[in-house]
């Protein structure tokens, strides 16, 4: 079974629309987040939450609204996608002190 | 606040030789210090850390790193590289230093193992 899974693995779609992507962790894990790869490799935080509550925004733009329905899941909606955000999405996870476990990553493709 | 830093874009061994990934590290008190892989197309994942204790860490996949608080390292080694190790290497540190809620990535090393 796959720990930490995120759909759809590839998005390509057009500068203004929205879009979404799915996470879900099987690992009984507290805590979630969100990390950009951009197209550099490099990576940086977005957003991560602990027990559905979010406890770090990492001053992204509003048009990305996460949301967390329970603490196994972490969605991650895009407003008005910009050339910008195109990247790749990794979801993650963790308890306490512990090492992040990844998904596969959604690859965002922005025309 | 706390990062780490990879000099090198990318590091080139042959297959059978030993293999070093540098990192160092700009942290307040003691560090904590992990190391993760990414293979083409995939996420990350976690290779080994550095909490305290013995400074050389085992890892997996045969990996270790050794840290050197004089010289504010954590390199990743491997005694003998197989082609298969030719993956993306990221040395990462929790924010703050026990904010393990946010980690800091370094920008990565390009690790080439060729036959």
């Amino acid at each position: 079974d796959t720990a930490v899974s995120q759909t759809p693995k590839y998005l390509v779609t057009q500068m203004g629309n929205d879009k979404s992507i799915k996470c879900e962790q099987n690992l009984g894990h507290d805590t979630m987040y969100w990390y950009k790869q951009d197209s550099k490799k490099f990576l940086k935080i977005m957003f991560s939450y602990n027990n559905k509550e979010l406890i770090i925004n990492e001053t992204v733009p509003n048009r990305f609204s996460p949301k967390s329905p329970d603490k196994a899941h972490l969605n991650l909606h895009i407003n008005s996608l910009e050339l910008g955000d195109s990247a790749v999405y990794f979801c993650a996870s963790s308890v306490g002190a512990g090492e992040l476990f990844f998904g596969e990553g959604s690859r965002l493709t922005v025309l | 606040a706390q990062s780490v830093a990879q000099p090198e874009d990318q590091v080139n061994v042959a297959e059978g030789n030993p293999l070093t990934v540098k990192c160092t590290y700009s942290v307040s008190g003691n560090p904590y210090l992990f190391w993760y892989v990414q293979y083409p197309n995939r996420g990350l994942q976690f290779l080994l850390k550095y909490i305290t204790g013995d400074n050389l860490v085992k890892g997996s996949y045969g990996f270790e790193a050794e840290f050197n608080k004089s010289q504010t390292s954590f390199h990743l080694k491997k005694p003998s590289a197989l082609v298969s190790d030719s993956a993306l290497y990221f040395c990462a540190v929790p924010q703050g230093g026990y904010n393990f809620n946010k980690f800091y990535f370094g920008s990565g090393t390009k690790l080439n193992v060729k036959p």
